[in-house]
C-alpha cells in the first residue's frame, strides 16, 4: 500500500481563520479523497481531488469553504476556510494507489485533528 | 444509494477471546466490495479486509476473516484470538459503482485483559 503523509498532524485554531492541509503520497494516484469525521462520527466524504481538474464535491461541501488543490499525482491539498467550532474534526485524506485486493481500495493517511475555538 | 448498518455501538471481549462485530447493507449496485477499517484513539484509519460481491470464498487476512453472507447482505467481520492492541473503533463501509466509500457508524472494541 501507499505510503501516506498528513500535515499537520493537529492544530488549535481561532474562529474566523483558515487552515490549509497537506497530503502527500509517497507514489503517483489517480484518485485522492478527503474526508472529514465530527467528534463520535463516522467518516463523511467532502471531495475527490481531481489532478489538473476542479475538485468534485459532495452535497453539503462547497469549495469556497473547502478549497482544495490536486497540482500533481502524489499532493493534494485541503483549506478549511473562514473556521467556526463546528469545524472541529478530524480530517483525513485518503488514495486509491490499485494496489489493493480490489483496484478501488482506499488508504487513509494518518488524519489532521482540528481543534477550532 | 447505498447504506451501512452497524448495530452495536460498543462491544467487549475477553483477552484471546473471538468476537464478531455486525455489518448489514443495502445497495442496488450489482457489483460492489465491502471493506473493514480500524480506527485507533490516534485517529488514522487502518485497511483490514476486503470482500468483493462476487468472490466465492469470505476472506481471510491473518485473525480478520469477514463471514459473508450475500442473501442476508450482511459482512461481519471476526476477530479471533484478540488482543488488548484491538481495543478500536471498527469501521465497515462499502464501495459501489461509484467508487466512493460509505460507512458505518462505527462499532467501539474494547479487549479486556
Amino acid at each position: 500500500s501507499a505510503v501516506i503523509s498528513q500535515k499537520p498532524s493537529r492544530d488549535i485554531c481561532q474562529r474566523g481563520t483558515s487552515l490549509t492541509i497537506q497530503c502527500q503520497v509517497d507514489s503517483q494516484v489517480t484518485m485522492m479523497f478527503w474526508y472529514r469525521q465530527q467528534p463520535g462520527q463516522s467518516l463523511t466524504l467532502i471531495a475527490t481531488a481531481n489532478q489538473g481538474s476542479e475538485a468534485t464535491y459532495e452535497s453539503g461541501f462547497v469549495i469556497d469553504k473547502f478549497p482544495i488543490s490536486r497540482p500533481n499525482l502524489t499532493f493534494s491539498t485541503l483549506t478549511v476556510s473562514n473556521m467556526s467550532p463546528e469545524d472541529s474534526s478530524i480530517y483525513l485524506c485518503s488514495v486509491e494507489p490499485g494496489t489493493g485486493p480490489r483496484t478501488d481500495t482506499q488508504y487513509f493517511g494518518p488524519g489532521t485533528r482540528l481543534t477550532v475555538l | 444509494a447505498q447504506k451501512i448498518t452497524q448495530t452495536q455501538p460498543g462491544m467487549f471481549v475477553q483477552e484471546k477471546e473471538a468476537v464478531t462485530l455486525d455489518c448489514t447493507y443495502d445497495t442496488s449496485d450489482p457489483s460492489y466490495g465491502l471493506f473493514w477499517y480500524k480506527q485507533p484513539s490516534s485517529g488514522e484509519m487502518i485497511f483490514l479486509i476486503y470482500q468483493g460481491s462476487y468472490d466465492q470464498q469470505n476472506a481471510t487476512e491473518g485473525r480478520y476473516s469477514l463471514n459473508f453472507q450475500k442473501a442476508r447482505k450482511s459482512a461481519n467481520l471476526v476477530i479471533s484470538a484478540s488482543q488488548l492492541g484491538d481495543s478500536a473503533m471498527y469501521f465497515c463501509a462499502m464501495a459501489g459503482s461509484a467508487r466512493q466509500l460509505t460507512f458505518g457508524s462505527g462499532t467501539q472494541l474494547t479487549v479486556l485483559p
